[in-house]
């Protein structure tokens, strides 16, 4: 079966650095996404990888090993607002998107 | 209006009522879809629409009924529901459907509560 892996909650203090994992095992790879989802609130999309490598955008930055079916998303000078939950997701070899149960990412003084 | 828009966004209903969530999007997107987002689960598709027709049903229980009238609006009929069928309903828009990129665009969701 196909399966995203991305831990259930992490806890970070304001101003550090966090990184947010996720492994999948899925039928074929066409692409990875990370959203970003406040509570109460829409999904809204942060990043997408279909190469192996680093993508930056300003504080957020999203890996890709598609070797080791690996991501991450590294998160710089975390701000109280970086408080969500953070949703890995893959396109398979059908184009269907495979989702992770999400990360809940909370931020302390 | 811009992006996608969800409403109700909070509903409660009886197992015996009949009750319809509604989405619009003003992206100008060819694809919709709605999916069903329940605690500490991934999200789970239910039902995708390219240029006005379903192209996936994802094994979903009659219950759940799609309607999408046009690009713009997808509406999803509910009736004789089960308590476990509360949660968030989420729908989305994308540019297509299928190959590249097609970032979803969610909106804010509907809050479903079976009583």
């Amino acid at each position: 079966g196909q399966n995203i892996d991305q831990p259930t909650e992490m806890t970070a203090t304001e101003g550090a650095i966090v990184q947010i994992n996720c492994t999948y095992q899925t039928s074929g790879f066409n692409g990875l996404f990370w959203y970003q989802q406040h509570a109460g609130e829409a999904p809204t999309f942060l990043s997408y990888n279909v190469l192996d490598g680093l993508e930056e955008k300003g504080r957020f930055s999203s890996f890709l090993s598609r070797s080791k079916g690996y991501s991450y998303l590294l998160l710089k000078e975390l701000q109280m607002k970086d408080s969500a939950s953070y949703l890995c997701a893959v396109r398979d070899s059908n184009y269907q998107l495979i989702w992770g149960a999400g990360t809940k990412l909370i931020i302390q003084p | 209006e811009t992006g996608v828009t969800q409403t109700p966004r909070h509903l409660v209903m009886g197992m015996t009522n009949k009750k319809s969530l509604k989405c619009e999007q003003h992206l100008g997107h060819n694809a919709m879809y709605w999916y069903k987002q329940s605690a500490k689960k991934p999200l789970e598709l239910m039902f995708v629409y390219s240029l006005e027709e379903r192209v996936e049903n994802n094994s979903v229980p009659s219950r759940f009924s799609p309607e999408c009238p046009n690009s713009s609006h997808l509406f999803l009929h509910l009736h004789t529901l089960q308590p476990e069928d509360s949660a968030l309903y989420l729908c989305a828009s994308s540019q297509d459907h299928g190959a590249g990129a097609n970032v979803l665009t969610f909106g804010a969701g509907s809050r479903l509560t079976v009583l």
